[in-house]
């Protein structure tokens, strides 16, 4: 089946710096990437879909220049959380939409998880 | 997108079957359904899709009934290693692809 990729797997970083996520589509392309956060305990929420080529669309409540998305190619999107803080600690997912075939499956990655002290 | 609703929980034992049942009762025409498992630290993983009836893979059958309101998971003989967290999500998958995942069902198993 298809494989998506995240990196890294884990990142421990200083409260105000920056931190980029990596996810990648390892054996098709993705015109549609996705990006979620996860909580302890609690279920994936959707943070924004990425469209390659043009601007993200961010789901209420999620800060656009906090959480910077690239998807510069069919192939990979990046999450950016700027001026890291202690709340934004988190289990990140992104997930890539498989459209050949007719299918629209969506594989996950295997998430990154972000620390911020 | 359609809401749905789940057990919080539910516990087995190995070599049991498991049956989690999902209430949707606003799906739409185009919608599918669609299950997801998910263990700790880990993406979900896509386990089962369907439309109505029945469906089967390797590892689970979905269950449809003709009014398409609910549909049930069947996890056959599950075994220590089916100890997840399971997600039924129903959306049109041509054009409805944000994927809405509810609290899901927190399946233990016990030997």
């Amino acid at each position: 089946g298809a494989v998506v990729s995240q990196h890294p797997s884990w990142v421990i970083c200083k409260s105000g710096t920056s931190v980029k996520i990596e996810c990648r589509s390892l054996d098709f392309q993705a015109t549609t990437m996705f990006w979620y956060r996860q909580f302890p305990k609690q279920s994936l929420m959707l943070m924004a879909t990425s469209n390659e080529g043009s601007k993200a669309t961010y789901e209420q409540g999620v800060e656009k220049d906090k959480f910077l998305i690239n998807h510069a190619s069919l192939t990979l999107s990046t999450l950016t959380v700027t001026s890291a803080h202690p709340e934004d600690s988190s289990f990140y997912i992104c997930s890539a939409r498989d459209e050949a075939g007719g299918l629209f499956e969506q594989y996950f990655g295997p998430g990154t998880r972000l620390t911020v002290t | 997108l359609a809401k749905t609703t789940q057990p919080i929980s539910m516990d087995s034992y190995e070599g049991q079957e498991v049956n989690i049942t999902c209430s949707h009762n606003n799906i739409a025409t185009n919608d599918y359904i669609t299950w997801y498992q998910q263990f700790p630290s880990q993406g979900p993983r896509f386990i089962i899709q369907g439309y109505k009836t029945k469906v089967t893979n390797e590892v689970a059958s979905l269950f449809i009934p003709a009014d398409r309101k609910s549909s049930t998971l069947s996890l056959p003989r599950v075994s220590l290693s089916d100890t997840a967290v399971y997600y039924c999500l129903v959306g049109d998958l041509a054009s409805d692809y944000k994927l809405s995942f509810g609290a899901g069902t927190t399946v233990t198993v016990r030997a």
